[in-house]
């Protein structure tokens, strides 16, 4: 089983419409990512979680919002969706003695949303 | 200006030969660097970081940093077919919000 699991793996959906991106993981870390990536744009910042109590906002964080449900559960919605979020989204883990606090270190295969 | 850029490629490279790939950086206060892996499909996945001056050798893989330059680079010895994919440069700045900016990634091609 994958460490980062995210789902739906594909979706696609209509102008409107609200949609929520799930992700767990198995891996015991406590930071949690949203990411999009786009072509020409890379990967973006949405929002970031370091514990349950612990949710910050990236760059990118409009029309968005998510949910830490547990340490191991990160849910990311879209609460009317427009077809410029159009994009695949990445779910990423890191561990405190990591890299940094804010560099993903294991990512999920990834959602690719589709807004009509 | 992009805060990290990266020639989009596609680097095309024959089996055996010295892959180099490039970034530049913009803002001096970025402090260290990262180099992902990914293939087409795929996520990223985390496959050097480097912190200081100079040279990190892991495997086939040395990741270079010049800081009064503001580029880092990656090259990849004894490239091998496998070794296609796109590999996105990250940085990330110092202070009270780290922020990582990715740059678009270039993709390489190994020849057979």
């Amino acid at each position: 089983d994958a460490d980062v699991t995210q789902t739906p793996r594909n979706r696609i959906t209509k102008t409107g419409k609200r949609i929520m991106l799930e992700c767990s993981q198995t891996k015991g870390h406590d930071r949690m990512y949203w990411y999009r990536q786009d072509p020409g744009l890379g990967l973006r910042l949405i929002y970031y979680s370091f514990d349950v109590k612990d949710i910050n906002k990236g760059e990118i964080s409009d029309g968005y919002s998510v949910s830490r449900q547990a340490q191991a559960k990160f849910s990311l919605s879209l609460e009317s969706a427009i077809p410029n979020q159009t994009a695949l989204y990445f779910c990423a883990t890191s561990d405190t003695p990591g890299q940094g606090p804010f560099i993903p270190q294991h990512f999920g295969d990834g959602t690719r949303l589709s807004i009509l | 200006q992009k805060e990290v850029e990266q020639n989009s490629g596609p680097l095309s490279v024959p089996e055996g030969a010295i892959a180099s790939l490039n970034c530049t950086y913009s803002d001096r206060v970025s402090q260290s660097f990262f180099w992902y892996r990914q293939y087409s499909g795929k996520s990223p996945e985390l496959i050097m970081s480097i912190y200081s001056n100079g040279d990190k050798e892991d495997g086939r893989f040395t990741a270079q940093l010049n800081k009064a330059s503001q580029y880092v680079s990656l090259l990849i010895r004894d490239s091998q077919p496998s070794d296609s994919a796109t590999y996105l440069c990250a940085s990330l700045k110092a202070g009270g919000y780290q922020k990582v900016t990715f740059g678009t990634g270039t993709k390489l091609q190994v020849i057979p």
